[in-house]
């Protein structure tokens, strides 16, 4: 049982836009920054959103994060098959002094 | 540019112990945080440890803590990750991570290692 929880899987059609979303509590995102990775099969998480909705250099603006509250979402427009993979969200737990984790979504571009 | 290797996985007996290292290049290695981070097989993402730029504050999940040992080198630019009494629960891959502070509270992972895989068999 992770700490934040996200869907387990979306789905949308190419082109289309889908939505992730990323629900915790005081102690983690309603007092932190979120960040969000994406993992490709078979590879390495990588950093696709920084402080709640901040792109690192070389992320397409098609990714966009967004906070309100205790819940994070990652939108994710134009959808293409490359882009399926398994998303997850972070933040600091100041109540366990721990990084934690969504337990991971995985997106199907139909 | 920045680089992280992770190494030192393999197979392991239950009970027993492993060190693994992460090799640090491309950045001044003592300026920032750092992490390990693992994923069981088919499972997602668990955080693992963290130690400060400087080695002075290091925090681990509960399912490690006095068994698992963050410690870095700066003089090497190596991190490592000390595991005593390993049992099937730590089968996983294990990734460093660099965070993009200094003290691993409050920001997040920039870059990755590719991951070293650990299996405990019982």
């Amino acid at each position: 049982q992770s700490v934040l929880t996200q869907p387990p899987s979306v789905s949308a059609a190419p082109g289309q836009r889908v939505t992730i979303s990323c629900s915790g509590s005081s102690s983690n995102i309603g007092n932190n920054f979120v960040s969000w990775y994406q993992q490709l099969p078979g590879t390495a998480p990588k950093l696709l959103i920084s402080d709640n909705n901040k792109r690192p250099s070389g992320i397409p603006d098609r990714f966009s994060g967004s906070k309100s509250g205790t819940s994070a979402t990652l939108g994710i427009s134009g959808l293409q098959t490359g882009d399926e993979a398994d998303y997850y969200c972070g933040t600091w737990d100041r109540s366990l002094s721990s990084w934690v984790f969504g337990g991971g979504t995985k997106l199907t571009v139909l | 540019q920045v680089q992280l290797v992770d190494s030192g996985g393999g197979v392991v007996q239950s009970g027993r112990s492993l060190r693994l290292s992460c090799a640090a290049s491309g950045f001044t290695f003592s300026s920032y945080a750092m992490h390990w981070v693992r994923q069981a097989p088919g499972k997602g993402l668990e955080w693992v440890a963290l130690i400060s730029h400087d080695g002075s504050n290091k925090y681990y999940t509960d399912s490690v803590k006095g068994r698992f040992t963050i410690s870095r080198d700066s003089s090497r630019n190596t991190l490592s990750l000390q595991m005593n009494s390993l049992g099937p629960e730590d089968t996983a891959v294990y990734y460093c991570a660099r965070d993009q502070g200094a003290w691993g509270y409050g920001y997040y992972f920039d870059y990755w290692g590719q991951g070293t895989l650990v299996t405990v068999s019982s």
